[in-house]
């Protein structure tokens, strides 16, 4: 089976550039997160949907990023316009859920890492 | 509100040493406990849970146990491997929470 697949694997751009990361959850999950990972905040959640809704955006930093889920099967995360700041590894997540909760159960993509110059 | 304490890193230790990695939490009702890994250059992936006090999680030779009177779930490994070499995540999900509560992660290194 395959699972969460994310692109591109490696970004570079120049600040003030577009970037848009995409994500494919596992079929059949239900809930989608987006994460950002880098050496000095470590891992933060910035968003997740729940049956394609977004539930919870208040990890987005500000309002240069945006995510959407346009179907249950891909995702994106757009930061406009981008800062070096930005630079990290973006994972996205999905997991099934019961009919109240998330399960915890999540599988990660294998990131995209983006540098931001 | 949730949160989750990892023991600091880097954690360094020779191939065959015995591993433990610290986790306490502070929750609201009955969280369940979560432990990923990370390997470089991967994202996180499952490694054991528990979802009630008392239980044990284990995989891959890793166990933790769900202790609700101390709030741990401390990972171990009798015997590490090089191929261990990792980072750990402890993490809970309490109640009708939808999303994770990750702790800072720790950084381990197995020598050979």
């Amino acid at each position: 089976d395959a699972g969460v697949i994310q692109s591109p694997r490696h970004e570079v751009t120049e600040m003030g550039q577009e970037v848009t990361l995409r994500c494919k959850p596992i079929s059949g999950h239900d809930y989608l997160f987006w994460y950002r990972q880098t050496m000095m905040r470590g891992l933060e959640l910035l968003i997740y949907f729940n049956n394609n809704v977004p539930i919870d955006d208040s990890g987005m930093p500000e309002d240069r990023f945006s995510a959407k889920m346009p179907n249950a099967s891909f995702s994106t995360l757009k930061i406009q316009p981008s800062e070096p700041r930005d630079s990290a590894v973006y994972f996205c997540a999905s997991s099934l859920g019961t009919s109240k909760a998330n399960t915890g159960e999540l599988f990660f993509g294998e990131g995209s890492r983006l540098t931001v110059l | 509100g949730n949160s989750v304490t990892q023991m600091e890193g880097p954690v360094t230790l020779s191939e065959e040493a015995f591993l433990t990695i610290n986790c306490t939490y502070t929750a609201t009702g009955y969280p369940s406990l979560f432990w990923y890994v990370q390997y470089p250059g991967e994202g996180l992936q499952l490694l054991l849970k528990a979802t009630k006090a008392d239980d044990k999680g284990s995989n891959k030779g890793f166990e933790a146990t769900y202790r609700k009177e101390t709030t741990s779930f401390h990972l171990e490994k009798g015997s590490v491997q090089v191929s261990d070499s990792a980072v750990y995540f402890c993490a809970l999900l309490s109640g009708s929470a939808r999303q994770l509560t990750f702790g800072s992660g720790t950084q381990l290194t197995v020598l050979p």
